[in-house]
């Protein structure tokens, strides 16, 4: 089975600063490769699929980039309302599989 | 707008079973893949099954294969997980999620519901 690495597992960034957190897959997944954010106490939400699109009504500060194994997510300005747990995950085949997640807090 | 609303979690001994079920509505059940994704206590999230949308195809996490069956009732819009030989490290909060397009990522997520597996 292919896996999800990402890192860092945290980070603790200003507010306005630039973002990226990194996930690699075992294998080449092409660009089947989602992006989610899980707030505290909250469900999981999209906000870039196909490794690179934007969600419809998520804001222009998140994107992401890669194919193949390696993708990032960036925030080009983090803002108050981004602290979240963020997930990577691998779809078009079983197993659906998630990363283990970024934590990102505001210092 | 598409609800999914999980139902039949709790408390249950370790080597007990419990039925969970996603009932659906806002949108057209029987045509869409559907998951079972959990979240143990304070960690990330974990794939646990899949259904094609006739649920004619299931596949299943290593750690819940033999265990769990995943199945749907596209009369009744509804989606369920069976959980067997239920253990510790089953402990967690299962969210049922629906596809956007065949085998795509999750668009949609119910609100979970918590099974506890403890003596």
């Amino acid at each position: 089975d292919i896996q999800m690495t990402q890192s860092p597992s945290s980070l603790s960034a200003s507010v306005g600063d630039r973002i990226t957190i990194t996930c690699r897959a075992s294998q080449g997944i092409n660009n089947y490769l989602a992006w989610y954010q899980q707030k505290p106490g909250k469900v999981p939400k999209v906000l870039i699929y196909a490794a690179s699109t934007l969600q419809s009504g998520v804001p222009s500060r998140f994107s992401g980039s890669g194919s193949g194994t390696d993708f990032t997510l960036t925030i080009s300005s983090l803002q108050p309302e981004d602290v979240a747990t963020y997930y990577c995950q691998k779809y078009n085949s079983a197993p659906w599989t998630f990363g283990q997640g970024t934590k990102v807090e505001i210092k | 707008q598409v609800q999914l609303v999980e139902s039949g979690g709790g408390v249950v001994q370790p080597g007990r079973s419990l039925r969970l079920s996603c009932a659906a509505s806002g949108f057209t059940f029987s045509i869409f893949g559907m998951h079972w994704v959990r979240q143990a206590p304070g960690k990330g999230l974990e794939w646990v099954a899949a259904i094609s949308y006739d649920g004619s195809n299931e596949d299943y996490a290593d750690s819940v294969k033999g265990r769990f069956t995943i199945s749907r009732d596209n009369s009744k819009n509804t989606l369920y997980v069976q959980l067997n030989s239920l253990r510790a490290e089953d402990t967690a909060v299962y969210y049922c999620a629906k596809e956007i397009v065949s085998s795509s990522w999750f668009h949609d997520w119910g609100q979970g519901t918590l099974v506890t597996v403890s003596s």
